[in-house]
């Protein structure tokens, strides 16, 4: 079925591990976007793509890489948890038009112990 | 700073009657402005937007009005439904691409039957 998923659902991790959370889109979206929630705080945009190779920072990037090889996946890495970086991170896509919506994918909740 | 704002944690309202949740935002650039529903375990999903030229855009029972000269953004459901239970955010996009949109902390919206 056409859309967007995250994978996985839901992770644990210690701190100072390395974990990659997985986007895969199905629409050819020229845009995708990670963000993360939290209480207070909204939705907070991590990076974003606006095509495959171009990436760039978004209001809260410390502690995050990204890449985008491939127009349909865009995995975000934390290079070594911390408790801060508890959240529900959800990924996004749209298409380049200025107003398009976003499309959210269903969220990966990570806890970093 | 935030650019933009809900100052009303949450909402409850009676079934059958209106529902309006409000946002305020501070920088006059910006260009769209969107209304996103979020149900839990899900991602949010777009409700409404409207751009900067218009003041109001209706889409059955949800209408969006904008007064740019307040800076402020409301939706209005009428009438309320049970399922209109969740949590609404306001986001708002500059004149610059789809990688400048900018959510509000977000207003949780119980209806009671």
């Amino acid at each position: 079925d056409a859309g967007i998923t995250q994978s996985p659902r839901y992770k644990i991790t210690e701190t100072g591990r390395q974990v990659t959370l997985m986007c895969h889109q199905t629409w050819s979206h020229s845009y995708m976007f990670w963000y993360r929630q939290d209480l207070g705080h909204g939705l907070r945009l991590i990076y974003y793509s606006a095509a495959a190779d171009i990436t760039d920072k978004g209001e809260v990037p410390d502690g995050y890489v990204v890449s985008r090889s491939k127009t349909e996946n865009f995995p975000l890495t934390l290079e070594s948890a911390t408790r801060s970086q508890t959240s529900v991170y959800f990924c996004a896509s749209s298409e380049s038009e200025q107003g398009s919506p976003l499309h959210f994918g269903n969220g990966t909740r990570l806890t970093v112990t | 700073d935030q650019q933009v704002k809900q100052n009303s944690p949450s909402l409850s309202v009676q079934e059958g009657r209106i529902s309006i949740l409000n946002c305020d935002y501070t920088n006059s650039m910006f260009d769209y402005f969107l209304w996103y529903k979020k149900y839990p375990a899900e991602g949010p999903t777009f409700l409404i937007s409207i751009s900067s030229i218009k003041d109001k855009n209706e889409d059955g029972r949800f209408t969006v009005f904008l007064n740019k000269s307040a800076k402020h953004l409301s939706l209005h459901i009428v009438p309320s439904q049970p399922g209109d239970s969740a949590v609404y955010f306001c986001a708002v996009l500059s004149n610059f691409g789809n990688e400048k949109l900018t959510f509000g902390t977000g207003t949780r919206l119980t209806i009671i039957p």
